[in-house]
């Protein structure tokens, strides 16, 4: 069964914390994804990567760093915590263009 | 520019009919839908690439037109099962990732 797993279902950090949100994939996928999901905005980008050591920006990168240093292991930063980054954050993976995403379970972040 | 789905919420009873619909003002080469329930991740549903075909599987299917930007996500004899936030992501064929709307809440009443 294929599967995405993610480090936390919930964390709660303080502003001005660095928080790591680690993602973990067992398909070989080549691409792997960061998401945020708010009420009433969807699903909005942060970054991807293609491959091992390579990423872009999607559309919400400002305050956020990645890290893909092994194929299955995709790795979102929060350099400094700050409250408007209190959000639910999937990660997700996929074969190369237009194939199918398999989404994480999500870490429900709080940042006070 | 996220791509703008229509309705935002649809109440339904068992055993009707939904359309979703999701618009682009890009153009498009691909349009995937995805639907999640309440505290689970989204679940892939079906892709439609370039070319205007038709989907379907089970009672969901989807189309694609390409003239329009816009892709349809046709729910027949709706099932309980099918309560959920539907989501189309799109891709405009130059780029890896997708762009998602925002989400249309189906729920669906005994």
């Amino acid at each position: 069964d294929v599967k995405v797993t993610q480090s936390s279902r919930y964390l709660v950090k303080r502003t001005g914390e660095k928080v790591f949100l680690e993602c973990v994939q067992d398909m070989d996928h080549e691409n792997m994804f960061w998401y945020r999901q708010d009420p009433g905005l969807g699903l909005r980008l942060i970054y991807f990567s293609y491959d091992v050591k390579m990423k872009e920006k999607g559309d919400i990168p400002e305050g956020y760093s990645v890290s893909r240093e092994k194929k299955e292991r995709f790795s979102l930063i929060l350099e400094s915590a700050s409250t408007n980054q209190t959000s639910m954050y999937l990660c997700a993976s996929s074969r190369r263009q237009n194939n199918e995403q398999f989404f994480g379970p999500g870490t429900r972040l709080t940042v006070l | 520019q996220q791509p703008v789905q229509s309705p935002q919420a649809v109440i339904l009873r068992e055993g009707e009919d939904a359309v979703i619909n999701c618009s682009s003002s890009k153009a498009l080469y691909s349009v995937h839908w995805y639907r999640q329930k309440h505290g689970e991740a989204p679940v892939f549903l079906m892709i439609l690439l370039k070319g205007g075909e038709q989907k379907g599987h089970d009672k969901i299917s989807a189309s694609f037109n390409e003239k329009k930007q816009q892709s349809s996500l046709y729910l027949t004899a709706s099932q309980l099962s099918y309560s959920g936030t539907y989501f189309c992501g799109t891709g405009d064929g130059s780029a890896r990732q997708l762009t998602f709307g925002s989400g249309t809440q189906l729920t669906v009443l005994p």
